[in-house]
């Protein structure tokens, strides 16, 4: 049961376009969600979050919006850099004590073209 | 000055064998975790001490046990290997409350 949905394994940009990545969530406890990048051969790199009490979030040329009704997460990457080339996972979690249980999606493999 | 370290990136063995993976994370952070990418590519969570103490453990095979001598070290071990456990293992750490997870590089294991 996928709790956390990235419903394209793929997309292509043009570089200095906008690249939107989706994530759709099942589980209404989530509260932090978060997107990582990765690069092959290394780990997922933090790229920005949002906790459920916000909308939207902004750092640089990353944006992540939440629309708690509609259970959907997207990230917008403006402009887009052929070294944003990379999988992007959405991730979302609950809290658990002190550790956070971060359920991630299976990942979309953003490729930008120069 | 790695934040997350994990040794060895490449594990090759045979089926029936004991291996360890290691971590180590100089953020201090209070939690670390053991996260598991399986063929179809999704990152699941097996382990999550705090502290040292064990505070998330999903169902995994009791052949698989973490272990941690302090809050910045969580090493991984594997008792009698099968070929199902062929997977990338990516170590993490975090803080309390909303902060991110910090990812070692993984390591990628091999059973044959």
């Amino acid at each position: 049961d996928q709790q956390v949905k990235q419903n394209s394994p793929s997309l292509s940009v043009q570089e200095g376009r906008i690249s939107i990545l989706n994530c759709d969530y099942t589980n209404s406890m989530f509260d932090y969600f978060l997107w990582y990048k990765k690069y092959p051969a290394e780990g997922p790199t933090f790229l920005i979050s949002i906790s459920s009490i916000k909308d939207k979030n902004e750092d640089g040329r990353f944006t992540v919006f939440l629309n708690k009704s509609a259970k959907h997460l997207s990230l917008h990457i403006v402009p887009s850099q052929p070294g944003d080339s990379a999988v992007y996972f959405c991730a979302a979690s609950v809290s658990s004590g002190s550790a956070r249980q971060l359920t991630f999606g299976s990942g979309t493999q953003l490729t930008v073209l120069p | 000055d790695t934040a997350v370290s994990q040794t060895p990136k490449y594990l090759v063995t045979q089926m029936g064998n004991d291996k360890s993976i290691k971590c180590e994370q100089n953020l201090g952070h209070d939690t670390m975790y053991w996260y598991k990418q399986d063929s179809k590519k999704f990152l699941k969570i097996m382990f999550s001490y705090n502290n040292k103490e064990l505070i998330i453990n999903e169902t995994v095979p009791n052949r698989f046990s973490p272990k941690s001598p302090d809050k910045a070290h969580l090493n991984l071990h594997i008792n009698s290997l099968e070929l199902g456990d062929s997977a990338v293992y990516f170590c993490a750490s975090s803080q309390e409350g909303y902060s991110p997870l910090h990812f070692g590089n993984g390591t990628r294991l091999t059973v044959t």
